[in-house]
């Protein structure tokens, strides 16, 4: 059973515009979500977390919104640039439970952004 | 520069032969964890440990086996009895099980391929 969704393998978008990525959750104990960014054959790097006690959060170019009602939160990236172009990972946690803290991750979201 | 260091970064192994990877982290972090990624699946937790001595088994565990005799170091290995091993493996750390406050550090992965 995903707990975490990324329904869309792959998105494109041209340079300047808006790359926004979904993430869908089923687990309502879900209360810490986070994404990642990965080149190939790399590790990937923390980007941006959001607490359910949050609706936004925002840094730089980057802003993840939280849903919890629709257990939905997307990434904007604005505006979008070529070195953008990775897989994406979301991720989530029940973190304050204390006992649950692992990530559960979606499959990711390749982004390429076009010159 | 602290930070977390898988080796190798290509491994090649026969079928029925064990194999360990390497993960050794300086960031001085209590958490460490190992995922495995494969195309279309994202990232699945293989095994982590909260504390030295100490290891649970994640969603995909079959086939693995770990260790943890010392804060910096997470050996992941890999056994005959693993089904299907070919794979891209990922170790990461965090301060503490506290991961959703504070993200995973990732390392830069090892490919195992089994010939």
């Amino acid at each position: 059973d995903q707990q975490v969704k990324q329904n869309s393998p792959s998105l494109s978008v041209q340079e300047g515009r808006i790359s926004i990525l979904n993430c869908d959750y089923t687990n309502s104990m879900f209360d810490y979500f986070l994404w990642y960014k990965k080149y190939p054959a790399e590790g990937p790097t923390f980007l941006i977390s959001i607490s359910s006690i949050k609706d936004k959060n925002e840094d730089g170019r980057f802003t993840v919104f939280l849903n919890k009602s629709a257990k939905h939160l997307s990434l904007h990236i604005v505006p979008s640039q070529p070195g953008d172009s990775a897989v994406y990972f979301c991720a989530a946690s029940a973190g304050s439970g204390g006992s649950n803290y692992k990530l559960t991750f979606g499959k990711g979201t390749l982004l390429t952004v076009n010159p | 520069d602290g930070g977390i260091t898988q080796s190798p970064k290509y491994l090649f192994r026969k079928e029925g032969q064990n194999v360990t990877l390497s993960c050794e982290q300086n960031l001085n972090h209590d958490a460490m964890y190992w995922y495995r990624q494969d195309p279309g699946q994202g990232l699945r937790l293989i095994y982590y440990s909260q504390i030295v001595n100490d290891f649970q088994k994640g969603d995909i565990a079959e086939g693995y086996s770990v260790s943890r005799e010392k804060k910096e170091s997470f050996p992941l290995t890999v056994t005959s009895a693993q089904k299907n091993p070919t794979a891209f493996y990922l170790c990461a750390s965090s301060i503490d099980h506290r991961a959703p406050l504070y993200g995973y550090t990732f390392g830069s992965g090892t490919r195992l391929t089994v010939v």
